[in-house]
Protein backbone atom coordinates (compact mmCIF):
# COMPACT_ATOMS: atom_id res chain seq x y z
CA UNK A 1 0.00 0.00 0.00
CA UNK A 2 0.78 3.49 -0.86
CA UNK A 3 0.75 6.24 2.29
CA UNK A 4 1.82 9.33 3.20
CA UNK A 5 1.15 10.30 7.06
CA UNK A 6 1.61 13.50 8.88
CA UNK A 7 0.76 12.96 12.34
CA UNK A 8 1.20 16.86 13.41
CA UNK A 9 -2.50 17.97 12.65
CA UNK A 10 -1.93 21.24 13.74
CA UNK A 11 1.56 23.38 15.31
CA UNK A 12 2.06 26.72 16.10
CA UNK A 13 5.18 28.69 17.35
CA UNK A 14 5.89 32.19 17.72
CA UNK A 15 7.93 33.86 15.67
CA UNK A 16 11.47 33.09 14.84
CA UNK A 17 11.25 29.55 16.31
CA UNK A 18 12.48 26.66 14.69
CA UNK A 19 9.73 24.29 13.46
CA UNK A 20 10.08 20.89 12.43
CA UNK A 21 6.75 19.11 10.04
CA UNK A 22 7.14 16.00 9.85
CA UNK A 23 6.34 13.15 6.75
CA UNK A 24 6.41 9.18 7.02
CA UNK A 25 5.55 7.55 4.48
CA UNK A 26 4.97 4.02 2.91
CA UNK A 27 5.60 2.01 -0.46
CA UNK A 28 7.28 -0.75 -1.78
CA UNK A 29 8.51 0.91 -4.47
CA UNK A 30 12.67 1.56 -4.52
CA UNK A 31 11.98 4.45 -6.99
CA UNK A 32 9.51 7.39 -6.54
CA UNK A 33 9.36 11.05 -5.58
CA UNK A 34 8.73 13.13 -2.77
CA UNK A 35 7.10 16.41 -2.76
CA UNK A 36 6.32 19.05 -0.51
CA UNK A 37 3.71 22.05 -1.17
CA UNK A 38 2.48 25.01 1.15
CA UNK A 39 -0.88 25.98 1.05
CA UNK A 40 -1.13 30.02 2.50
CA UNK A 41 -4.40 30.93 3.66
CA UNK A 42 -5.63 32.45 0.26
CA UNK A 43 -6.16 28.94 -0.90
CA UNK A 44 -3.23 27.51 -3.74
CA UNK A 45 -0.84 24.79 -3.60
CA UNK A 46 2.56 26.13 -4.00
CA UNK A 47 5.16 23.72 -4.83
CA UNK A 48 8.13 23.70 -2.55
CA UNK A 49 10.34 21.01 -3.35
CA UNK A 50 10.73 17.52 -5.15
CA UNK A 51 13.17 14.63 -4.19
CA UNK A 52 13.94 11.02 -5.90
CA UNK A 53 14.11 8.40 -4.24
CA UNK A 54 17.96 7.85 -5.10
CA UNK A 55 19.20 11.19 -3.70
CA UNK A 56 19.28 11.17 0.16
CA UNK A 57 21.28 14.43 0.26
CA UNK A 58 19.66 17.52 2.13
CA UNK A 59 18.59 20.05 0.97
CA UNK A 60 18.46 24.16 2.00
CA UNK A 61 16.87 26.60 0.46
CA UNK A 62 16.86 29.82 2.68
CA UNK A 63 15.24 29.51 5.83
CA UNK A 64 13.80 26.04 4.41
CA UNK A 65 15.22 22.48 5.08
CA UNK A 66 14.52 18.98 4.39
CA UNK A 67 15.51 15.75 5.69
CA UNK A 68 14.74 12.26 3.68
CA UNK A 69 16.17 9.67 5.65
CA UNK A 70 15.09 6.48 3.62
CA UNK A 71 16.19 4.35 6.01
CA UNK A 72 13.41 5.31 8.28
CA UNK A 73 10.95 6.30 5.23
CA UNK A 74 10.49 10.32 6.58
CA UNK A 75 10.77 13.55 4.47
CA UNK A 76 10.90 15.66 7.03
CA UNK A 77 10.50 19.69 6.47
CA UNK A 78 12.35 22.32 8.76
CA UNK A 79 11.86 26.34 8.92
CA UNK A 80 14.49 28.14 10.60
CA UNK A 81 13.58 31.13 11.91
CA UNK A 82 10.05 31.08 11.50
CA UNK A 83 7.92 34.18 10.11
CA UNK A 84 4.12 34.61 10.33
CA UNK A 85 4.02 34.54 6.32
CA UNK A 86 5.11 31.11 6.93
CA UNK A 87 1.49 30.28 8.27
CA UNK A 88 0.16 27.98 5.76
CA UNK A 89 -0.98 24.64 5.58
CA UNK A 90 1.79 22.22 4.08
CA UNK A 91 1.37 19.03 2.60
CA UNK A 92 4.07 16.03 1.92
CA UNK A 93 3.12 13.91 -0.76
CA UNK A 94 4.46 10.57 -2.88
CA UNK A 95 4.14 10.20 -6.46
CA UNK A 96 4.70 5.81 -6.59
CA UNK A 97 6.80 4.22 -9.19
CA UNK A 98 4.16 3.19 -11.56
CA UNK A 99 3.52 6.61 -12.47
CA UNK A 100 6.54 8.62 -11.42
CA UNK A 101 7.56 9.71 -14.78
CA UNK A 102 4.55 11.23 -15.77
CA UNK A 103 4.54 13.38 -12.95
CA UNK A 104 1.52 15.19 -10.67
CA UNK A 105 -0.13 12.17 -10.04
CA UNK A 106 0.47 12.20 -6.01
CA UNK A 107 -0.79 10.44 -3.18
CA UNK A 108 -1.09 13.10 -0.55
CA UNK A 109 -0.42 13.38 3.68
CA UNK A 110 -3.07 15.30 5.50
CA UNK A 111 -1.51 17.99 6.21
CA UNK A 112 -0.06 20.19 8.78
CA UNK A 113 -1.51 22.97 9.72
CA UNK A 114 1.28 25.99 10.64
CA UNK A 115 0.10 28.80 12.86
CA UNK A 116 3.30 31.45 13.49
CA UNK A 117 1.74 33.96 15.79
CA UNK A 118 4.33 37.36 16.25
CA UNK B 1 2.54 33.61 -18.17
CA UNK B 2 1.54 30.24 -18.62
CA UNK B 3 -1.04 29.18 -16.08
CA UNK B 4 -3.56 26.84 -14.95
CA UNK B 5 -7.11 28.67 -14.66
CA UNK B 6 -10.48 26.76 -12.86
CA UNK B 7 -13.91 27.96 -12.93
CA UNK B 8 -15.66 28.85 -11.16
CA UNK B 9 -14.50 29.73 -8.10
CA UNK B 10 -17.28 28.84 -6.05
CA UNK B 11 -20.72 27.29 -7.19
CA UNK B 12 -23.76 26.37 -5.14
CA UNK B 13 -25.70 23.60 -6.66
CA UNK B 14 -28.82 21.25 -5.71
CA UNK B 15 -28.64 17.68 -4.75
CA UNK B 16 -29.73 15.59 -8.07
CA UNK B 17 -27.91 18.15 -10.39
CA UNK B 18 -24.98 18.10 -12.96
CA UNK B 19 -22.31 20.02 -12.46
CA UNK B 20 -19.24 20.77 -14.76
CA UNK B 21 -15.98 22.25 -13.15
CA UNK B 22 -14.00 23.83 -15.91
CA UNK B 23 -9.48 23.58 -16.12
CA UNK B 24 -7.61 25.40 -18.44
CA UNK B 25 -3.75 25.50 -18.94
CA UNK B 26 -1.56 27.21 -21.05
CA UNK B 27 1.39 25.36 -20.48
CA UNK B 28 0.79 22.72 -22.89
CA UNK B 29 1.29 20.07 -20.77
CA UNK B 30 0.25 16.68 -22.06
CA UNK B 31 -0.78 15.37 -17.95
CA UNK B 32 -3.52 16.70 -15.93
CA UNK B 33 -5.10 15.66 -12.87
CA UNK B 34 -8.74 16.47 -10.55
CA UNK B 35 -8.27 16.32 -6.87
CA UNK B 36 -10.73 16.99 -4.21
CA UNK B 37 -9.47 18.22 -0.73
CA UNK B 38 -11.35 17.49 2.68
CA UNK B 39 -10.32 18.36 6.57
CA UNK B 40 -8.06 15.58 7.67
CA UNK B 41 -7.91 13.88 3.97
CA UNK B 42 -5.42 15.88 2.16
CA UNK B 43 -5.83 16.00 -1.75
CA UNK B 44 -7.17 12.84 -3.19
CA UNK B 45 -6.82 12.07 -6.87
CA UNK B 46 -10.51 11.54 -8.27
CA UNK B 47 -9.11 11.53 -12.21
CA UNK B 48 -6.51 12.21 -14.28
CA UNK B 49 -5.11 12.15 -18.07
CA UNK B 50 -1.78 12.06 -19.31
CA UNK B 51 -3.28 13.61 -23.09
CA UNK B 52 -6.05 14.22 -25.36
CA UNK B 53 -8.22 11.30 -25.26
CA UNK B 54 -6.91 9.53 -22.54
CA UNK B 55 -8.72 9.61 -18.99
CA UNK B 56 -7.84 7.30 -16.06
CA UNK B 57 -9.66 6.98 -12.47
CA UNK B 58 -7.71 8.02 -9.88
CA UNK B 59 -8.86 6.87 -5.96
CA UNK B 60 -12.21 8.52 -5.54
CA UNK B 61 -13.60 8.91 -9.20
CA UNK B 62 -17.22 7.33 -8.40
CA UNK B 63 -19.70 9.90 -9.55
CA UNK B 64 -17.31 11.72 -11.48
CA UNK B 65 -16.52 12.28 -15.12
CA UNK B 66 -13.70 14.01 -17.04
CA UNK B 67 -13.42 14.22 -21.00
CA UNK B 68 -10.10 15.58 -23.06
CA UNK B 69 -10.64 16.64 -26.33
CA UNK B 70 -7.92 18.90 -26.65
CA UNK B 71 -4.47 19.32 -24.74
CA UNK B 72 -5.66 22.65 -22.53
CA UNK B 73 -8.58 21.44 -20.99
CA UNK B 74 -10.34 18.76 -18.66
CA UNK B 75 -13.33 19.52 -17.44
CA UNK B 76 -14.61 18.05 -14.61
CA UNK B 77 -17.98 16.46 -14.57
CA UNK B 78 -20.35 15.25 -11.20
CA UNK B 79 -23.53 13.65 -13.14
CA UNK B 80 -25.79 13.72 -10.19
CA UNK B 81 -24.57 16.11 -7.69
CA UNK B 82 -24.44 14.32 -4.01
CA UNK B 83 -24.02 16.13 -0.34
CA UNK B 84 -20.93 14.33 -0.11
CA UNK B 85 -19.49 15.98 -2.98
CA UNK B 86 -19.06 19.32 -0.92
CA UNK B 87 -15.42 20.12 -1.34
CA UNK B 88 -12.60 21.93 -2.90
CA UNK B 89 -12.09 20.88 -6.01
CA UNK B 90 -8.36 21.44 -7.51
CA UNK B 91 -6.95 20.86 -10.98
CA UNK B 92 -3.67 20.52 -11.84
CA UNK B 93 -1.00 19.87 -14.82
CA UNK B 94 2.34 18.91 -15.41
CA UNK B 95 5.15 18.33 -18.13
CA UNK B 96 5.85 14.67 -17.30
CA UNK B 97 8.96 12.99 -16.34
CA UNK B 98 10.22 13.40 -12.91
CA UNK B 99 8.26 16.68 -13.19
CA UNK B 100 6.20 18.92 -10.28
CA UNK B 101 2.51 19.43 -10.63
CA UNK B 102 1.24 23.35 -10.81
CA UNK B 103 -2.05 23.46 -9.37
CA UNK B 104 -4.97 25.80 -10.03
CA UNK B 105 -6.47 28.20 -7.71
CA UNK B 106 -9.23 25.55 -6.48
CA UNK B 107 -13.08 25.28 -6.90
CA UNK B 108 -15.04 25.37 -3.84
CA UNK B 109 -18.22 23.83 -4.74
CA UNK B 110 -21.54 22.91 -2.25
CA UNK B 111 -24.18 20.65 -2.47
CA UNK B 112 -27.16 21.50 -0.90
Amino acid sequence: AQKVTQAQTEISVVEKEDVTLDCVYETRDTTYYLFWYKQPPSGELVFLIRRNSFDEQNEISGRYSWNFQKSTSSFNFTITASQVVDSAVYFCALSPRLSYNQGGKLIFGQGTELSVKP
Amino acid sequence: DAEITQSPRHKITETGRQVTLACHQTWNHNNMFWYRQDLGHGLRLIHYSYGVHDTNKGEVSDGYSVSRSNTEDLPLTLESAASSQTSVYFCASSLGRNTEAFFGQGTRLTVV
